[in-house]
């Protein structure tokens, strides 16, 4: 079945730093979905994407979905403290499959 | 819109017994979700309703575990007889349109300790 592999598994950052979580499915997507989970909370929806290629930003957050649709990466600029949390990403079509997330730290 | 209610918070039973999760939808969102969150497994996916029917209960981990959407504002998953390693957060989600390719609103979860 399909698979969504992600890493790295944690990260730990200086504030102000820069943070890159990678996903990559071994089965074509057809949309790729980015959350973001606080401590103790629910996963929040941050982004869709669809298309091949496909390049989205929302503030310090840059999102690609890549030229195959199997992989995508979320980019954080100057990290900050509010950022900690867990990122996952999500392989749509018939059925979200949730990678295992990446653990952000930030130090201040 | 409260988003996505789910109930109780916190539940801890003993082995054995009889466990109830509930959830309420966004009103006017037609897809639900039951996903289940442990440190070895991270977020299943437990069943997918579209408007009120399964559509795809295949990460229902055994006979164990069922899911009624009774009408578009109420769900619930139940787990009889409870196990220990039923212990997770269980999360309803819900979102507007059909399948996975929309934006999905997570309640607040159900952490479950079966003893």
């Amino acid at each position: 079945g399909q698979q969504v592999m992600q890493i790295p598994q944690y990260q730990h950052v200086q504030e102000g730093e820069d943070f890159t979580t990678y996903c990559n499915s071994s089965t074509t997507l057809s949309n790729i979905q980015w959350y973001k989970q606080r401590p103790g909370g629910h996963p929040v929806f941050l982004i869709q994407l669809v298309k091949s290629g496909e390049v989205k930003k929302q503030k310090r957050l840059t999102f690609q979905f890549g030229e195959a649709k199997k992989n995508s990466s979320l980019h954080i600029t100057a990290t900050q403290t509010t950022d900690v949390g867990t990122y996952f990403c999500a392989g749509g079509g018939n059925k979200l499959v949730f990678g295992a997330g990446t653990i952000l730290r930030v130090k201040s | 819109d409260a988003g996505v209610i789910q109930s109780p918070r916190h539940e801890v039973t003993e082995m054995g017994q009889e466990v109830t999760l509930r959830c309420k939808p966004i009103s006017g969102h037609n897809s639900l979700f039951w996903y289940r969150q442990t440190m070895m497994r991270g977020l299943e996916l437990l069943i997918y309703f579209n408007n009120n029917v399964p559509i795809d209960d295949s990460g229902m981990p055994e006979d164990r575990f069922s899911a009624k959407m009774p009408n578009a504002s109420f769900s619930t998953l139940k787990i009889q007889p409870s196990e220990p390693r039923d212990s997770a957060v269980y999360f309803c989600a819900s979102s507007l349109g059909q399948g996975f390719n929309t934006e999905a609103f997570f309640g607040q979860g159900t952490r479950l300790t079966v003893v």
